[in-house]
């Protein structure tokens, strides 16, 4: 099993249509969770980054942890095209450096 | 701001031949630098970090070898590439305070192995 699983997708919505893109992951002990955002042929960004529990807003993203189901989500409001681009969710454990990603999810916006 | 630059942007190499792909960090001192491999459906391999010059860390056994001269540059390098070498290079940095804060990735090196 792996340590995070992600949805790869793909992924097509209208334009202004919500967003939901998920990870589930193994590892309780992981306490920090990212979401970046890549481009074709780009590096990874990072869109959004929580500790532990809760609700995390920026703009039109919201991330969301549930360490009890080991779930986390990122919710895209009002999406436009030019938030085409995989999504990539990461996590670690606390004193740790490495990363541990998901395959990510390739979202396609349609005007 | 801190900026990390990756060159080249793009490299194409017959099998057998040496690597070497750069990375430097600006705006910040005492990085922790990282190198991965992105493979289509695979997502983001660790390769190698550093928390300091000369220190480096192997996370996967395979003929790529890492090396931090500076404190703000990290090479990856081989000296017979594979056809399996093939990927998408990124590098990435955080603060040197181990297990603080987030990586940041740079632009990446496409390299195709011939």
């Amino acid at each position: 099993q792996k340590e995070v699983e992600q949805d790869p997708g793909p992924l097509s919505v209208p334009e202004g249509a919500i967003v939901s893109l998920n990870c589930t992951y193994s590892n309780s002990a992981f306490q920090y969770f990212m979401w970046y955002r890549q481009y074709s042929r780009k590096g990874p960004e990072l869109l959004m980054y929580t500790y532990s529990s809760g609700n995390k807003e920026d703009g039109r993203f919201t991330a969301q942890v549930d360490k009890s189901s080991k779930y986390i989500s990122l919710f895209i409001r009002d999406s436009q095209p030019s938030d085409s681009a995989t999504y990539l969710c990461a996590m670690r454990a606390a004193g740790a450096n490495n990363l541990f990603f998901g395959t990510g999810t390739r979202l396609t916006v349609i005007p | 701001s801190q900026t990390i630059h990756q060159w080249p942007a793009t490299l194409v190499q017959p099998v057998g031949s040496p690597l070497s792909l750069e990375c430097t960090v600006e705006g910040t001192s005492n990085p922790n630098l990282y190198w991965y491999r992105q493979a289509a459906g695979r997502g983001l391999q660790l390769l190698f970090y550093s928390v300091g010059i000369g220190q480096i860390s192997s996370e996967v056994p395979q003929n790529l070898s890492a090396s931090r001269p500076q404190d703000r540059q990290f090479i990856l390098s081989s000296k017979k590439l594979l056809l399996s070498d093939s990927g998408f290079y990124l590098c990435a940095w955080s603060r040197d305070r181990p297990g603080q804060g987030t990586q940041y990735f740079g632009p990446g090196t496409r390299l195709l192995v011939l």
